[in-house]
């Protein structure tokens, strides 16, 4: 089974940018593996903020985007808030059927 | 708005099964697929498969083939998921999600509360 990577843990100051990762063993993370991003909060359930790379739902902040970058798929939080603490997921999806697959998590501190 | 509310928290025997609903309100369920996903303590999200409610075959990750099986009823907008031969690995928050299906694709919008499966002798 591919492996789905992301930073572990990452910093942003109140008000910062961050960028959050998610790449695969397989190569280069394309639009064709439908990337998503979901933010967990502890105790809570996940939360979908971007679909088909890029796309946002209606709940999902502005300051939120999704983007291929350098062969990965990419959050981009920009101007970070106390509440945006949580640990971040991506999804990938492989074209050949192979099975949709997590990445470990990014745990964002906003400090 | 779509809701869906989940069935409540389970403890079982190793090598027994565990039956999880997941019931939708709001929006078109036949149209729609539900996935499954879990999350053991202190770990990541890991999914387990998926549903198309009207094809009505499910799709396994490799790693739970042969011991989850994920079926839907239309007439009450049920999804469920059973896994089988229970293991103390398998205690978990299990969570079910739903996708919106449109022109061939299908997206990921609303999830469940969570279930809280325990598995211990």
């Amino acid at each position: 089974q591919a492996v789905v990577t992301q930073e572990p843990s990452l910093t942003v100051s109140p008000g910062g940018t961050v960028t959050l990762t998610c790449g695969s063993s397989t190569g280069a993370v394309t639009s064709g593996h439908d990337p998503y991003w979901f933010q967990q909060k502890p105790g809570q359930a996940p939360r979908t903020l971007i679909y088909d790379t890029s796309n946002k739902y209606p709940w999902t902040p502005a300051r939120f985007s999704g983007s291929l970058l350098g062969g990965k798929a990419a959050l981009t939080l920009s101007g970070a808030q106390p509440e945006d603490e949580a640990e971040y997921y991506c999804l990938v999806s492989y074209p050949d059927g192979r099975p949709w697959v997590f990445g470990g998590g990014t745990k964002l501190t906003v400090l | 708005q779509v809701q869906l509310v989940q069935s409540g928290a389970e403890v079982k025997k190793p090598g027994s099964a565990v039956k999880v609903s997941c019931k939708a309100s709001g929006g078109t369920f036949s149209s729609s697929s539900m996935t499954w996903v879990r999350q053991a303590p202190g770990q990541g999200l890991e999914w387990l498969g998926g549903i198309i409610p009207i094809m009505r075959t499910g799709t396994y990750a490799q790693k739970f083939q042969g011991r989850v099986t994920i079926t839907a009823d239309e007439s009450t907008n049920t999804a469920y998921m059973e896994l089988s031969s229970l293991r103390s690995e398998d205690t978990a928050f299990y969570y079910c999600a739903r996708a919106d299906c449109s022109g061939g694709r299908c997206w990921i919008d609303y999830w469940g509360q969570g279930t809280q499966v325990t598995v211990s002798s």
